[in-house]
């Protein structure tokens, strides 16, 4: 058990609809960071959060958005769902801002889109 | 920009074998480097890191990878392997001085046979 958690497990949902996966970080964590993995695309960096602030942004996509709460959970919307955007996303965590920092990943939000 | 290389895709081996995975990976700058393994309908889980010093860094459940920096390789190794390290395994690196954002390879679905 990594200790961060997210919510729900699994999902299913049809095209264009809006869906909201959550993630609790480890306790004393204030880097979150969410990833999807995809068979075609591999585990690709969407975004990452530290303290509430957006620090990094990779491929995500402007139909997803995220944001990190005062109490550091953080939540990834994403709209306008698509099938291709099927997919297992990750949310992980990490204590610091540095690379040097152990980033602990969550077991995965599963979404598939019908 | 910084990209990883996983040479194979899938290694299959016989219990107690020995076993390489294959990493290498371009960047301009200098990174860390790590090794994440992810059981089926698990989590990414890491396996071990290198930020510095001993180029041979030993990390959980016996196995040890070399960075080479020459080669612009990272191999991750074990003498003995498992029916129980089935897995996949994600090699990735991060910037020095930078976000910790990983980028990762496509992985190698390591299949540890009777």
């Amino acid at each position: 058990d990594s200790g961060v958690t997210q919510t729900p497990k699994h999902l299913i949902t049809a095209t264009g609809q809006r869906v909201t996966l959550r993630c609790s970080p480890r306790s004393g964590d204030l880097s979150v960071y969410w990833y999807q993995q995809s068979l075609d695309q591999g585990l690709q960096f969407l975004i990452q959060y530290y303290n509430g602030e957006e620090r990094a942004k990779g491929n995500i996509l402007e139909r997803f958005s995220a944001q990190q709460f005062p109490d550091l959970h953080s939540e990834l919307n994403l709209s306008s769902l698509e099938l291709g955007d099927s997919a297992l996303y990750f949310c992980a965590s990490s204590a610091g801002q540095g690379a040097a920092n152990t980033i602990y990943f969550g077991e995965g939000s599963w979404l598939t889109v019908v | 920009a910084q990209s990883v290389t996983q040479l194979d895709s899938q290694v299959p081996v016989f219990e107690e074998a020995p076993v390489e995975l294959r990493c290498n990976y371009s960047s301009s700058v200098s990174v860390y480097l790590f090794w994440y393994v992810q059981y089926p309908n698990q989590g990414l889980q890491l396996l071990l890191k290198y930020l510095s010093g001993s180029t041979l860094v030993k990390g959980i459940n016996g196995f040890e990878a070399e960075f080479n920096k020459s080669q612009t390789s990272f191999h991750l190794r074990k003498p003995s392997v498992h029916i129980s390290d089935t897995a996949e395994y994600f090699c990735a690196v991060s910037r020095r001085g930078g976000s910790e954002k990983l980028v990762f390879g496509k992985g190698t679905k390591l299949t540890v046979n009777p």
